[in-house]
């Protein structure tokens, strides 16, 4: 089992939409989360973090995170397509310096 | 305010050859990173460096070395370069405390004939 699993895509979505980031994880020490965004070409960038169970919101970006279930996920409402991009999952473990990244989900948003 | 730098941005190198990648921070984080992204794919970890004087392997440490020269520097080194190598490499760091936040490079695009 991979530390950090997260559905690869493409996920397509209609301008607008909300899309669904998923993210489990298997460390159940873990007690931070984190979500970066990643254009083409370019170096990631924090979006989201959250460290509590529940969700938490910032502008168009809510993550939500159940620490039983061990899954954290990303909801993006009103899509746009500047949203077109790669999501990594990233919590942080027991061993708090040891940062894994999932694999990425690709997002685009289609016109 | 640089933040992290890496050099080279890219380097083409031919089966066999060694390399040093370099990563500098001028943030006084604790922590440093390397990472590896292959096309289409997540990050990978490669080595990590929790603090100064100390280094750890990652998920894909195998046929890369790691030196935290100070504070500032964690280096990179391809003893013998493979074309399974060819990757786009990331240093990044972290406070290691409060601000959760990864500052990342740029980026070294690296091939390997």
């Amino acid at each position: 089992q991979k530390e950090v699993e997260q559905n690869s895509g493409p996920l397509s979505v209609p301008e607008g939409a909300i899309a669904s980031l998923n993210c489990t994880y298997s460390d159940r020490g873990s007690q931070s989360f984190f979500w970066y965004r990643q254009y083409s070409g370019k170096s990631p960038e924090l979006i989201m973090s959250i460290y509590s169970n529940g969700d938490k919101e910032d502008g168009r970006f809510t993550a939500q995170l159940n620490k039983a279930s061990q899954y954290v996920s990303l909801l993006i409402r009103d899509s746009q397509p500047s949203d077109s991009a790669t999501y990594l999952c990233a919590p942080r473990g027991s061993s708090a310096s040891k940062i894994i990244f999932g694999s990425g989900t690709r997002l685009s948003i289609r016109p | 305010n640089a933040g992290v730098t890496q050099t080279p941005k890219f380097q083409v190198l031919k089966t066999g050859q060694s390399m040093t990648l370099q990563c500098a921070q001028d943030m006084n984080h604790n922590s440093m990173y390397w990472y590896r992204q292959d096309p289409g794919m997540g990050l990978r970890l490669i080595y990590y460096s929790a603090s100064e004087g100390t280094t750890d392997k990652g998920e894909v440490p195998n046929g890369y070395n790691v030196s935290r020269l100070n504070k500032r520097e964690f280096s990179l080194r391809l003893e013998s370069a493979a074309p399974s190598q060819t990757s786009v490499y990331f240093c990044a760091s972290w406070k290691g405390q409060g601000d959760e936040k990864l500052f990342f490079g740029s980026g070294t695009q690296l091939s390997v004939l």
